[in-house]
């Protein structure tokens, strides 16, 4: 199975740049990495995806390291609506989307 | 467009009762994904379909889970006879086909008392 490690929570201050990691050790070379947020009582959302070059969008930027072992979602100035928990994720996707796994994730809380 | 379409979106039902619920995935959309999400267990895959068709349904708990998509526009859950322990908040997603990012409905919140 496809697991990440993230860190179970942390806090961010508003206007600030968050940062958070994800470690997916186990990514084979034709694997992407997704992230998704949850907010309160709302479905999953996407947020960004990469293979293994950095990416950026309206929402966030994705940097992956040269190794693909690990990567960073990087919220450039968090507001409070971002309080959420965010999930990394990583498989082959349409072949066997069985071997997905969403964790536990982040739970980002942003303070004012 | 409406996005992944739910319902209900809330639904208490008694021990034993039956329970169906409703997705409808986005237009054009390929792939398509029950989940379920509670407290202790986080969100876990039950089963999901491609083109109509189950591809894998080892996630559903037990045989007293089923879910069919008799068209690309139409998928239910359903739970028969319902459990307490099935109470959790029951997401359906939908995949287009050139991407492999899912999008999620709303939920279903599910209280078996």
């Amino acid at each position: 199975d496809a697991k990440t490690t993230q860190p179970p929570s942390m806090d961010c201050a508003e206007g600030r740049a968050a940062n958070l990691p994800c470690n997916h050790s186990t990514i084979s070379g034709n694997e992407y990495v997704y992230w998704y947020r949850q907010i309160h009582s709302q479905g999953p959302q996407y947020i960004i995806h990469g293979l293994k070059n950095n990416e950026t969008n309206e929402m966030a930027s994705l940097i992956i390291t040269e190794d693909r072992k690990s990567s960073t979602l990087i919220l450039p100035h968090a507001t409070l609506r971002d309080t959420a928990v965010y999930y990394c994720i990583h498989g082959k996707m349409k072949t066997s989307y069985d071997k997905v796994i969403f964790g536990p994730g982040t739970s980002l809380s942003v303070i004012p | 467009d409406a996005g992944v379409i739910q319902s209900p979106r809330h639904e208490v039902t008694e021990m034993g009762q039956e329970v169906t619920l409703r997705c409808k995935p986005i237009s054009g959309h390929d792939y398509l994904f029950w989940y379920r999400q509670t407290m202790m267990r986080g969100l876990e895959l039950l089963i999901y379909f491609n083109n109509n068709v189950p591809i894998d349904d080892s996630g559903m708990p037990e045989d007293r889970f089923s879910a069919k998509m008799p068209n690309a526009s139409f998928s239910t859950l359903k739970i028969q006879p319902s459990e307490p322990r099935d109470s959790a908040v029951y997401f359906c997603a939908s995949v287009p086909p050139d991407t492999d990012t899912q999008y999620f409905g709303p939920g279903t919140r599910l209280t078996v008392l």
